[in-house]
């Protein structure tokens, strides 16, 4: 089984800061890989695909990078409704999610 | 946007077996998988495993290989996710989300989430 290795598992911000989070595939997985957010209550979202592709309707200040086992989402001018957890997810041989990245305010 | 709607909140005693639906479009039925997410109290997103519909080609992580059964109902374009054998560690919200399957164990991601079903096991 491919494994998700994801870091930080939480930090703290602002609103205005620009966050960075990586994720690392204990194997090489191209570019299937994907970012998602989860909010407590609601279904996750997901943000961006293919490692760098934002899904339709996603603000442009969500990025992604990387290919065959390191990979970075980076948030630009973090906004308020972006405080949550993010979680990277290798799609490459079937599913694994990243242990997930809670954004809290500083 | 496409709808999942899943099945209400289930409380079930250990030992026991949970069946949690998850209503879709046929458009969904014929294009796309569907898989099963579920995060327990405190816990990250876990895989479950997954259906092809169009196939009815199903797919499970190893850990639920042996009590998670997924099928579908084609009349209904209804995907059930059944868990056997519960102990109070598959307390979690479970998830079914549409699923941009590629081929060959391959996805973009999963685009459209239903809203989640709460099973509790609990004796």
């Amino acid at each position: 089984d491919i494994q998700m290795t994801q870091s930080p598992s939480s930090l703290s911000a602002s609103v205005g800061d620009t966050i960075t989070i990586t994720c690392r595939a204990s194997e090489s997985i191209s570019t299937f890989l994907n970012w998602y957010q989860h909010k407590p209550g609601k279904a996750p979202e997901i943000l961006i695909f293919a490692a760098s592709t934002l899904q339709s309707g996603v603000p442009s200040r969500f990025s992604g990078s990387g290919s065959g086992t390191d990979f970075t989402l980076t948030i630009s001018s973090l906004q308020p409704e972006d405080f949550a957890t993010y979680y990277c997810q290798q799609s490459f041989n079937f599913f694994t999610f990243g242990g997930g990245t809670k954004v809290e305010t500083k | 946007q496409a709808q999942l709607v899943q099945s209400g909140a289930e409380v079930k005693k250990p030992g026991s077996s949970v069946k949690v639906s998850c209503k879709t479009s046929g458009d969904t039925f014929d294009t796309y998988a569907l898989s099963w997410v579920r995060q327990a109290p405190g816990q990250g997103l876990e895989w479950m495993g997954g259906v092809i519909p169009r196939f009815a080609s199903t797919n499970y992580a190893q850990r639920f290989q042996d009590r998670l059964t997924i099928t579908t109902d084609e009349s209904t374009t209804t995907a059930y996710m059944e868990l056997s054998s519960l102990r109070s560690e598959d307390t979690a919200v479970y998830y079914c989300a549409r699923d941009r399957y590629s081929g060959n164990g391959r996805s973009y991601g999963f685009d459209n989430w239903g809203q989640g079903t709460l099973v509790i096991v609990s004796s």
